[in-house]
């Protein structure tokens, strides 16, 4: 069974400084998803990871991908207020049936305070 | 261009009714799946299908929830009877089968709560 570990789990941040979430995953797995969720709204797709060395970057947030350490990183970089969310990384595994199922990790409480 | 869209967005009735949760997704997409997320057991995949056809169902929790998906746009998650411990928020997600490397989007989610 994959298993998807986050940490922290919770990260209070002041404005202007530097942090990284960290997404364990269990199994071999090429492809991830970094979600973020405010607080009572739907989940909002932020970036794709589709091979090992894989970096994508939008704004403050930068992921990176290492399928041979099935390792994860979301680096924020000098954060701000409007940063604060949940991010949740997602593993894909690929089904016998088709199509593709998502594992969510536990997801990351991130609070910026200004 | 319209996301997913669920129904009802807030639903609140007593334990043993009957809940049907809705959902239409994405023009085009052909994979569908249903998640439950609670404080407790976070983000879990409930069921999900591709072309209409389900899939993997094995995180359905018990025989009280049901889900179909008649057509291409439009599928119902359903509990019946309701308890309590079902209360949660469940969203519904599509994508692209055959091109998985695109994300799976998310609808607004049905905050659902059994008294």
């Amino acid at each position: 069974e994959l298993k998807v570990e986050q940490n922290p789990l919770f990260l209070s941040m002041q404005e202007g400084k530097n942090y990284t979430i960290y997404c364990n995953y269990s199994t071999t797995s090429d492809r991830l998803y970094w979600y973020r969720q405010d607080p009572g709204k739907s989940l909002e797709s932020l970036f794709v990871l589709l091979s090992n060395g894989a970096v994508k970057q939008e704004g403050r947030l930068m992921a990176s991908l290492d399928t041979k350490a099935r390792l994860s990183t979301l680096h924020i970089t000098a954060a701000v207020h409007d940063l604060s969310a949940t991010y949740f990384c997602a593993v894909d595994a690929l089904l016998t049936g088709g199509g593709n199922k998502l594992t969510f990790g536990t997801g990351t409480q991130l609070k910026v305070e200004l | 261009d319209a996301g997913v869209i669920q129904s009802p967005r807030h639903e609140v009735t007593e334990m043993g009714q009957e809940v049907t949760l809705r959902c239409k997704p994405i023009s085009g997409h052909n994979s569908l799946f249903w998640y439950r997320q609670t404080m407790m057991r976070g983000l879990e995949l409930l069921i999900y299908f591709n072309n209409n056809v389900p899939i993997d169902d094995s995180g359905m929790p018990e025989d009280r929830f049901s889900a179909k998906m008649p057509n291409a746009s439009f599928s119902t998650l359903k509990i019946q009877p309701s308890e309590p411990r079902d209360s949660a928020v469940y969203f519904c997600a599509s994508s692209e089968w055959q091109h998985s490397n695109q994300p799976q989007h998310f609808g607004d989610g049905t905050r659902l709560s059994i008294l």
